[in-house]
């Protein structure tokens, strides 16, 4: 239990719709993190945010983007879904210093 | 380019012995080594870190990390069928983001 909670747990879509996906993070981190889980691979870093402000990038289109708010939750948007952004979504907190995140349970996102 | 490799597997002990898991990374500036438990269906569960050359125990798993030779592994001792997982070795260099692997399939066999 990383005290990192997520929603929805699973979701399907269909290709050219958007979706928002949701986090709360541990108590007492204010640095989340998202990442993409596809099937087979490792967790791909998709961007972090800071003190409400994005503090890193990974290698994702813009139509991938995120807010982090006062109590240092979070929302993931993704716009104009394509088949092959099925993955597992998982949002990470960490301490100001980043050096160790805990994950969430995850968002299972299925495009159709 | 930075480039976490691990052999994915699937890799096969029995029940009590020890597995060795291993992972090499590409850039030498990198700072912090991370390995995550990862069971079928659930979200990665962090393990164990280690930011030094050398071993780190805590108590069944022991990381070794060698800088010089840019690799990291992990052993688990005393292997039980609840450790068949994937394991995934995450690496962060300076900045935000952490790098991972593609993972190792361990399967234990009673």
């Amino acid at each position: 239990e990383t005290g990192v909670t997520q929603s929805p747990t699973h979701l399907i879509k269909t290709r050219g719709q958007q979706v928002t996906l949701r986090c709360s993070s541990q108590s007492g981190h204010n640095t989340v993190s998202w990442y993409q889980q596809a099937l087979g691979q490792g967790p791909q870093f998709i961007f972090q945010y800071y003190r409400e402000e994005e503090n890193g990038r990974g290698n994702f289109p813009p139509r991938f983007s995120g807010l982090q708010f006062p109590n240092y939750s979070s929302e993931l948007n993704v716009n104009a879904l394509e088949l092959d952004d099925s993955a597992l979504y998982l949002c990470a907190s960490s301490l100001t210093d980043g050096n160790t995140i805990y994950f969430g349970e995850g968002s299972w996102l299925t495009v159709v | 380019q930075k480039e976490v490799e691990q052999n994915s597997g699937p890799l096969s002990v029995p029940e009590g012995a020890i597995a060795s898991l291993n992972c090499t990374y590409s850039d030498r500036g990198s700072q912090s080594f991370f390995w995550y438990r990862q069971y079928s269906g659930k979200s990665p569960e962090l393990i164990m870190s280690i930011y030094s050359n050398g071993d780190k125990e805590d108590g069944r798993f022991t990381a070794q990390l060698n800088k010089a030779s840019q690799y990291v592994s992990l052993l688990i001792r005393d292997s039980q069928p609840s450790d068949s997982a994937t394991y995934l070795c995450a690496v962060k260099w300076a900045g935000n983001q952490f790098y991972f692997g593609t993972g190792t399939s361990l399967t234990v066999i009673p």
